[in-house]
């Protein structure tokens, strides 16, 4: 099994800064099995990246995704009020699909 | 639009059963899988497998092999998750979610969850 490692586990920002969110996976993934989602207090996940770096239908640009073998990157360029959330990555290989533990992004 | 609504929330001893259901909408039923994810309290999501609405196959993640079972019934546009021997820390919030799995096995689409709280 996969296992994904995200860090940081809490990032604090204000809106407006960029945040980096980091996803390290335990063996090599393939970038188009690499995902991420936001998900909101008492919400379900919503899919933002698919394919480490092709964002989901309506999600705003100011989300990127990028990486490749091992390491994999969130990006948000300007932060949003509405960002601040817990985010996870998620793969596919060997036919099982794993999540990392999630990264809290909250406000300063 | 595509919509998954899944069954309301449920309250099991140890040792039961639960089914829980996930009813599609807004697309060709029988062109994606449907996975479960589960996520017990404060914690982070754990995928369960995934059923292939087309034929019926599935994958069951390691860990639950032999617990649980996924079904379609394509009639209705719905699936079931049945999970067996339940303990208390399968008490958590179960999730359907769309699974594109001829591409980028990612989940585009999620049911609003339905608790499952096991408890004697």
């Amino acid at each position: 099994e996969i296992v994904l490692t995200q860090s940081p586990g809490t990032l604090s920002l204000s809106p407006g800064e960029r945040a980096t969110l980091s996803c390290r996976a335990s063996q090599s993934v393939s970038s188009s099995y690499l995902a991420w989602y936001q998900q909101k207090p008492g919400q379900a996940p919503r899919l933002l990246i698919y394919g480490a770096s092709s964002r989901a239908t309506g999600i705003p640009d100011r989300f990127s995704g990028s990486g490749s073998g091992t390491d994999f990157t969130l990006t948000i360029s300007r932060l949003e009020p509405e960002d601040f959330a817990v985010y996870y990555c998620q793969q596919y290989g060997s036919s099982q699909i794993t999540f990392g533990q999630g990264t809290r992004l909250e406000i300063k | 639009q595509v919509q998954l609504v899944q069954s309301g929330a449920e309250v099991k001893k140890p040792g039961a059963s639960v089914k829980v259901s996930c009813k599609a909408s807004g697309y060709t039923f029988t062109s994606y899988g449907i996975s479960w994810v589960r996520q017990a309290p404060g914690q982070g999501l754990e995928w369960m497998g995934w059923i292939s609405a087309y034929n019926g196959n599935t994958n069951y993640a390691q860990k639950l092999q032999g617990r649980v079972t996924m079904t379609t019934d394509t009639s209705t546009s719905t699936a079931y998750m049945e999970l067996r021997s339940l303990r208390s820390d399968d008490t958590a919030v179960y999730y359907c979610a769309r699974i594109e799995y001829s591409g980028s096995y990612s989940f585009d689409y999620w049911g609003q969850g339905t608790l499952v709280t096991v408890s004697s």
